[in-house]
C-alpha cells in the first residue's frame, strides 16, 4: 500500500500560467509535507515545507494542505521554463522520523 | 552551509562484486537515510539509522546492509551485486525531530554489469 501518491502527469503548462501538482497521502498520522523539485539527474532539492492546514506562500509557490481530505498541493504561478523538473511530495509521520514519497509528478513548462 | 555528500557520482561494478557507497554529513544531524530512485518507482527507502550504531530497515533492504560507526558517516553495502541493483542511490539527513527536512546528497548512479 502506497503512503503517498500523485499523478504521474507529464503535465504540461504554457510559460506564464499556473501549474497545479497534487498529491494525496494515506496516513493520518502525517505530521509534515514537503515538495521538492528534482531535475534530470540531480537530487531533490527542497522547495517548500507545510504543517498547518491551510495555504502556505513562499514567492511564486503556494503550498496546499487539507488534512481532513489528506490532501497536498503545490501551485507554481507565473510558470517558467526552469520549473520544468519531476516534483515530489514527502510526508513525514514524525514518529517514525521517515520520509515517505510520492514516484514524482513530471512537469513541462511550454516557451 | 548545509551539506550532505557521497562518495562517488558514477560507479560501474561487475555482478557479484562487494560495494560500499559512502555518505557524510557535515549538519550533526541524527537521522540518515538511503534511497534508490528508478522510474516509475520514485524514491524507495532502502535503510535508515537515527543514531551512532542504530538501524532500521526500510521498504526493500533485501541485499543491502548498512553501517554507521560514526554520526556524520553513514555506508551503505551491496553485499554481491546484481544487475537489478542498477540504480541511482541518494543519501539523506535530517534532524531527530519532527517537521524538519531530509538533505539529499548528490546521488550514486551505481551500474552493475
Amino acid at each position: 500500500q502506497k503512503e503517498v501518491e500523485q499523478n504521474s502527469g507529464p503535465l504540461s503548462v504554457p510559460e506564464g500560467a499556473i501549474a497545479s501538482l497534487n498529491c494525496t497521502y494515506s496516513d493520518r498520522g502525517s505530521q509534515s509535507f514537503f515538495w521538492y523539485r528534482q531535475y534530470s539527474g540531480k537530487s531533490p532539492e527542497l522547495i517548500m515545507f507545510i504543517y498547518s492546514n491551510g495555504d502556505k506562500e513562499d514567492g511564486r509557490f503556494t503550498a496546499q494542505l487539507n488534512k481532513a481530505s489528506q490532501y497536498v498541493s503545490l501551485l507554481i504561478r507565473d510558470s517558467q521554463p526552469s520549473d520544468s523538473a519531476t516534483y515530489l511530495c514527502a510526508v513525514n509521520l514524525y514518529t517514525g522520523n521517515q520520509f515517505y514519497f510520492g514516484t514524482g509528478t513530471s512537469l513541462t513548462v511550454i516557451p | 552551509d548545509v551539506k550532505v555528500t557521497q562518495s562517488s557520482r558514477y560507479l560501474v561494478k561487475r555482478t557479484g562484486e562487494k560495494v560500499f557507497l559512502e555518505c557524510v554529513q557535515d549538519m550533526d544531524h541524527e537521522n540518515m537515510f538511503w534511497y534508490r530512485q528508478d522510474p516509475g518507482l520514485g524514491l524507495r527507502l532502502i535503510y535508515f539509522s537515527y543514531d551512532v550504531k542504530m538501524k532500521e530497515k526500510g521498504d526493500i533492504p533485501e541485499g543491502y546492509s548498512v553501517s554507521r560507526e560514526k554520526k556524520e558517516r553513514f555506508s551503505l553495502i551491496l553485499e554481491s551485486a546484481s544487475t537489478n541493483q542498477t540504480s541511482m542511490y541518494l543519501c539523506a539527513s535530517s534532524l531527530v525531530q519532527g517537521n524538519t527536512e531530509a538533505f539529499f546528497g548528490q546521488g550514486t548512479r551505481l551500474t552493475v554489469v
